[in-house]
C-alpha cells in the first residue's frame, strides 16, 4: 500500500459546480497536510496548508483534515474554468522530514 | 521578484550518459528540494539541501547526486541514465524556517528525456 492514494481522476466538473478532492493515507505520524496545484507545464504552487486536524477555509478553498481516519479533502465552491489543474496532495511527519506527494487528480471545469 | 529558474527546460539523453540540471531559488530562500515526476508515479522525493549541505535523501541510486552551491543555487547530476529515468525534474526552494516559510516555491521544471 502506498503512503498517500489519490485517484488520478480525470474529474470533470460544470462550471459553479462544488467540487470534492480526497487523499488517504497510511502513516498515522503525518502531521502537516497541504494542497497542491499544478497547471499544465508549469510547477505546483502551494494552495493550502494545515497542522494535524480541523478545517482551514481560504476564499473558496476549504481543506479538512480527519486524522482518525486518515483522510484529506480539498473543497472548491463555484469552481471556475480557471481551476481547471492537477490538484496534489501533499503531508509530511516534522518540518525536518521531505513532503511525500499524492499522484494528483486532474480536474476539468467546463464554461 | 524573480521566481524559481531552472535550466534546461528539455535535455535529451542517450542510455549511460550523464545529466546535469541546474536550479535557482528565490532570493532568500536557503533550501533547496528535487523531485522527479515520472508518469503516472506523482512527485517524488529525491534530494534535500539547505545551507549548501545534503539535510535528507529519497529512496533513489546513488547515481543521482547534486550538491549546493554559496550562492543556494543547486545542481542534479545524475549519472549512467537509464530510459525509466525520463521524468520531469522539478526543483522547490524554500526558507525552511518554519511551516510557513517550509512552503515550497517550485520552478517549472526540466523535462529529460533518454532514449
Amino acid at each position: 500500500q502506498k503512503e498517500v492514494e489519490q485517484d488520478p481522476g480525470p474529474l470533470s466538473v460544470p462550471e459553479g459546480a462544488i467540487v470534492s478532492l480526497n487523499c488517504t493515507y497510511s502513516n498515522s505520524a503525518f502531521q502537516y497536510f497541504m494542497w497542491y496545484r499544478q497547471y499544465s507545464r508549469k510547477g505546483p504552487e502551494l494552495l493550502m496548508y494545515t497542522y494535524s486536524s480541523g478545517n482551514k477555509e481560504d476564499g473558496r478553498f476549504t481543506a479538512q483534515v480527519d486524522k482518525s481516519s486518515k483522510y484529506i479533502s480539498l473543497f472548491i465552491r463555484d469552481s471556475q474554468p480557471s481551476d481547471s489543474a492537477t490538484y496534489l496532495c501533499a503531508m509530511s511527519v516534522s518540518l525536518d522530514t521531505p513532503l511525500v506527494f499524492g499522484k494528483g487528480t486532474r480536474l476539468s471545469v467546463i464554461a | 521578484e524573480a521566481g524559481v529558474t531552472q535550466s534546461p527546460t528539455h535535455l535529451i539523453k542517450t542510455r549511460g550518459q550523464q545529466a546535469t540540471l541546474r536550479c535557482s531559488p528565490i532570493s532568500g530562500h536557503t533550501s533547496v528540494y528535487w523531485y522527479q515526476q515520472a508518469l503516472g508515479l506523482g512527485l517524488q522525493f529525491l534530494l534535500w539541501y539547505d545551507e549548501g549541505e545534503e539535510r535528507n535523501r529519497g529512496n533513489f541510486p546513488p547515481r543521482f547526486s547534486g550538491r549546493q552551491f554559496p550562492n543556494y543555487s543547486s545542481e542534479l547530476n545524475v549519472n549512467a541514465l537509464e530510459l525509466e529515468d525520463s521524468a520531469l525534474y522539478l526543483c522547490a526552494g524554500s526558507t525552511g524556517l518554519n511551516l510557513i516559510s517550509y512552503e515550497q516555491y517550485f520552478g517549472p521544471g526540466t523535462r529529460l528525456t533518454v532514449t
